[in-house]
């Protein structure tokens, strides 16, 4: 079975700039979590999308915003880059009612 | 505000030896922690869980200990071998609706020949 798939696995872009990274599921798991890594912070959660829906929200700016389409996959968004957002973000995909997630390998997103 | 947390962010041990990662939390009503493991350019992996009816829990060279009196978690890794250097995070979940989870900052751990 296929496992978590993040696109692209590499992003360079410049202030100002929006962005959009993918998320495909484990086929069959209908929740999708997003998250942020960087070395100052480490693993911060973004938000959980189920059945299309945002089911749960972490503490970030209205720039992070995401969606889910009816085949599970996800996108992020990110608006009006800044020096700031440049980390690993990272796709986690779960069964639901199943508490163990199933990462991706991330997107890393570098920003200039 | 809540957090977890990791005593120490380094750790070094000879192949074969036992390793032993940890983790303090700070929301006593939790009930549900996960431990996973990030190799070098690769998302997290789950190794083990465990929730708040439990203090011990073993899988494959692995046991996860928790004590709810000083909210600590441990990870304990049996014969470490050069595979399980990476980095290991735990992760305590907020609430029962849904993922959401906190991580801690990670420990990363270098097995030495």
């Amino acid at each position: 079975k296929a496992g978590v798939t993040q696109t692209p696995r590499y992003l360079i872009k410049t202030r100002g700039q929006q962005v959009t990274l993918s998320c495909s599921p484990i086929s069959g798991h209908r929740s999708v979590s997003w998250y942020q890594q960087t070395p100052g912070q480490g693993l911060q959660f973004l938000f959980e999308y189920f059945s299309e829906t945002q089911r749960n929200k972490g503490n970030f700016p209205g720039r992070f915003s995401g969606r889910q389409f009816s085949n599970s996959r996800s996108e992020m968004n990110v608006s009006t880059l800044e020096l700031g957002d440049s980390a690993l973000y990272l796709c986690a995909s779960s069964w639901d009612g199943k508490n163990i997630q199933y990462f991706g390998a991330g997107t890393r997103l570098s920003v200039l | 505000g809540e957090s977890v947390g990791l005593h120490l962010p380094t750790l070094s041990v000879q192949e074969g030896d036992n390793s032993i990662i940890n983790c303090a939390y700070s929301n006593s009503a939790s009930d549900y922690f996960i431990w996973y493991k990030q190799e070098s350019g690769k998302g997290p992996q789950f190794i083990i869980d465990i929730r708040s009816n439990m203090d011990k829990r073993q899988g494959q060279r692995v046991t996860v200990l928790l004590n709810k009196t000083v909210k600590h978690l441990s990870l304990q890794i049996a014969a470490t071998q050069p595979g399980d250097s990476a980095v290991y995070f735990c992760a305590e979940k907020r609430d029962n609706y849904g993922q959401n989870f906190v991580f801690g900052p990670g420990t990363r751990l270098s097995v030495l020949p």
